[in-house]
């Protein structure tokens, strides 16, 4: 079965911190690895996409990490702030995406 | 670009009713349109797949006579929640794409309670 997990489930930490969400999964022989932040009550945004011959993407704070060896990808957040507050998903691209249950991260100013 | 809309954006009902969620892709022709479920603190969950003219995919376990799919043009499906009742009461995900591996574009989702 192919299945994705997140660790936190839950993250709170003061403004300007670093840090690191972290994706799992089960089948290596993905294409890509997404993920994507989600609002309270709100669709989804693409945050950053990594195609499976990349090993990293980054954009503004946001890099993004995937190793399919381990079956792993992390999302590093540089200086949070409290916008940065939110859901965030990581899926797995293969013949369909499969969604992680998401750490939910909130930014306290 | 790829911007995909949802309507409505929530809808109460009463159980036994039938309930019919549009999905709207609004700058770009998607050739292929996905439905997914999100219950609380849950992750998005694939229901089913469609492409415009043909009878859409259902993953397993979801019941294709009472989620009615209808991918009639290039940007527009459709969801009917047929008889609801209060279990399906959800937050319903659509996305589009060009074709069917290329890059999902998300709609802002519907909330559906059946009281």
């Amino acid at each position: 079965k192919q299945e994705v997990t997140q660790i936190p489930a839950a993250l709170s930490v003061p403004e300007g911190e670093n840090l690191v969400l972290n994706c799992s999964f089960t089948d290596s022989a993905i294409y890509n690895l997404q993920w994507f932040r989600q609002d309270p009550g709100k669709g989804l945004t693409s945050l950053l996409l990594i195609q499976s011959s990349q090993r990293e993407q980054t954009s503004g704070r946001l890099n993004a990490s995937l190793d399919k060896s381990s079956g792993r990808s992390t999302l590093y957040i540089a200086a949070s702030q409290p916008g940065d507050s939110a859901t965030y998903l990581c899926a797995r691209e293969g013949n369909k995406l499969v969604f992680g249950a998401g750490t939910i991260l909130r930014v306290k100013s | 670009g790829a911007v995909v809309s949802q309507h409505p954006s929530w809808v109460i009902c009463k159980s036994g009713t039938s309930v019919k969620i549009e999905c709207r892709s609004l700058d770009f022709q998607a050739t292929t349109m996905f439905w997914y479920r999100q219950f609380p603190k849950q992750s998005l969950m694939l229901m089913a797949t469609s492409n415009e003219g043909s009878k859409a995919t259902y993953e397993q376990g979801v019941e294709k006579d009472k989620f009615l799919i209808n991918h009639a043009s290039l940007t527009l499906s459709t969801l009917t929640v047929t008889s609801a009742h209060p279990e399906d009461s959800s937050f319903y995900i659509c996305s589009a794409a060009a074709g069917g591996t290329d890059t999902q574009y998300f709609g802002p989702g519907t909330r559906l309670t059946v009281l």
